[in-house]
């Protein structure tokens, strides 16, 4: 079946520019987090959904960070007057959701980069 | 919050050989330690877990240890080939029982 999808795979945008990024996590799965990778780092917890409901938005870096999942599938991280040290790649994972349980499976990121 | 260090940061190694990387994390409470692996452009995928009521995991030529005392865990891979090459990240999970902290990645590269 198919895996997480993330797009776009890349995005060039210009400072003070608005964002979204799109992640179709995997069928069935009710648990999508996002995470953040600066170059030559690991992946930085920003977002945690179960279902529809963000349970754990602790890692979001300040108020220009948001995102959304309106039906418990498909997710959009949205970052408003983007700053060049917004430029990472945004990786989205979804898991089954069962607490204490579970393999994390990450899609292939999206590689912004705010000029 | 949960704190994950990694070492080494890279790692160099013939093919043939073995290859050890060590994570230590702070919050005693963590339960569950999984390892990734990450291609160039590609997302992070699970290669073997370790939960913290078992101190030892086994897969072919990956294994895992865990030292819950002195909160740390390794990952060894025997017999590398040149496949392995990527960046690997060590995990942990604490009692909320989902979010991941993860290291900074050890870059391993195998020589023919």
């Amino acid at each position: 079946g198919a895996g997480v999808s993330q797009t776009p795979s890349n995005k060039v945008t210009e400072k003070g520019k608005y964002v979204e990024l799109r992640c179709d996590p995997i069928s069935g799965h009710t648990a999508l987090y996002w995470y953040r990778q600066s170059l030559g780092q690991g992946p930085e917890f920003l977002i945690y959904f179960q279902g529809t409901g963000a349970a754990d938005d602790s890692g979001l870096p300040n108020d220009r960070f948001f995102a959304v999942r309106p039906e418990g599938s498909v997710s959009t991280l949205k970052i408003q007057r983007t700053e060049r040290g917004d430029s990472a790649v945004y990786l989205c994972a979804s898991s089954l959701g069962r607490v204490n349980t579970g393999e994390l499976f990450f899609g292939e990121g999206s590689r912004l980069t705010v000029l | 919050g949960e704190n994950v260090e990694q070492h080494p940061s890279t790692l160099s190694v013939q093919e043939g050989d073995s290859a050890v990387i060590k994570c230590t994390y702070s919050d005693s409470a963590s339960n569950y330690f999984p390892w990734y692996k990450q291609e160039l452009g590609k997302g992070p995928q699970l290669i073997i877990d370790i939960r913290s009521n078992v101190g030892e995991k086994k897969d072919q030529r990956i294994a895992v240890t865990l030292n819950k005392t002195a909160k740390h865990f390794s990952l060894h891979i025997t017999e590398t080939q040149p496949e392995d090459s990527a960046v690997y990240f060590c995990a942990a999970r604490g009692p909320s029982g989902y979010a991941l902290n993860f290291g900074k990645g050890t870059s391993l590269l195998v020589t023919p």
